[in-house]
């Protein structure tokens, strides 16, 4: 069973700081991986999504990363800004070989403080 | 607007007493999705849908049901609720999953089940 693990738990940088946020899979047969960002009491907003066959994907100061054999994803957050404070959640897509076609795993989450 | 929705948006209810949380979108998506979010646990998928007449279970399906009679509505069934299913659930849907495309999110319901 696929199981997806974020650490930190909860982060607090100041304003400006770069810093990455990890994810961690167990099963290397993923389709794709995205990275979400919840704030509270809101549902999730999309940031970015990896193909299985891409290593990186970049959106402004966002940049993921995925290196499958190793089954960990980063997510670069650069000069960071308070209105960047929110939890992080990545979730893997498994592969269709893999029987679990369809089904999302997500991580617990990253909580990001980011202090002016 | 493109958006999914969710009502109700909070709901307190009593063990046992049979509700239903709807969602629907308006984009004409074929995949929907029905997650739960715990403390600790993160979110779980309970039941999705590939296409209209098309669910299968997610990994946390017990004490749920859907349906699909509609490409537009994904309601959420909780024929005898109990204090466990307590959470904050959240629909969303997709043009299709296993592609480029992103999963949207509804707001959020949070049930309480004393």
């Amino acid at each position: 069973k696929q199981e997806v693990t974020q650490i930190p738990a909860a982060l607090s940088v100041p304003e400006g700081e770069n810093l990455v946020l990890n994810c961690s899979f167990t099963d290397s047969a993923i389709y794709n991986l995205q990275w979400f960002r919840q704030d509270p009491g809101k549902g999730l907003t999309s940031l970015l999504l990896i193909q299985s066959s891409q290593r990186e994907q970049t959106s402004g100061r966002l940049n993921a990363s995925l290196d499958k054999s190793s089954g960990r994803s980063t997510l670069y957050i650069a000069a960071s800004q308070p209105g960047d404070s929110a939890t992080y959640l990545c979730a893997v897509l498994l592969h269709p070989n893999s029987g679990g076609y369809q089904k999302v795993t997500f991580g617990t989450g990253t909580k990001l403080q980011v202090i002016p | 607007e493109a958006q999914v929705t969710q009502n109700p948006r909070y709901l307190i209810t009593v063990t046992g007493k049979k509700l239903t949380v709807t969602c629907s979108q308006n984009m004409n998506h074929e995949y929907m999705s029905w997650y739960r979010q715990d403390p600790g646990l993160g979110l779980r998928q309970i039941y999705y849908s590939m296409n209209v007449e098309v669910t299968d279970k997610g990994d946390v399906p017990e004490g749920y049901k859907v349906s699909r009679k509609e490409k537009r509505n994904f309601p959420l069934i909780l024929e005898s609720p109990s204090p466990n299913q307590t959470s904050l659930y959240f629909c969303a849907s997709s043009p299709r999953l296993a592609g480029v495309e992103t999963q949207y999110f509804g707001p959020g319901t949070r049930l309480l089940v004393l």
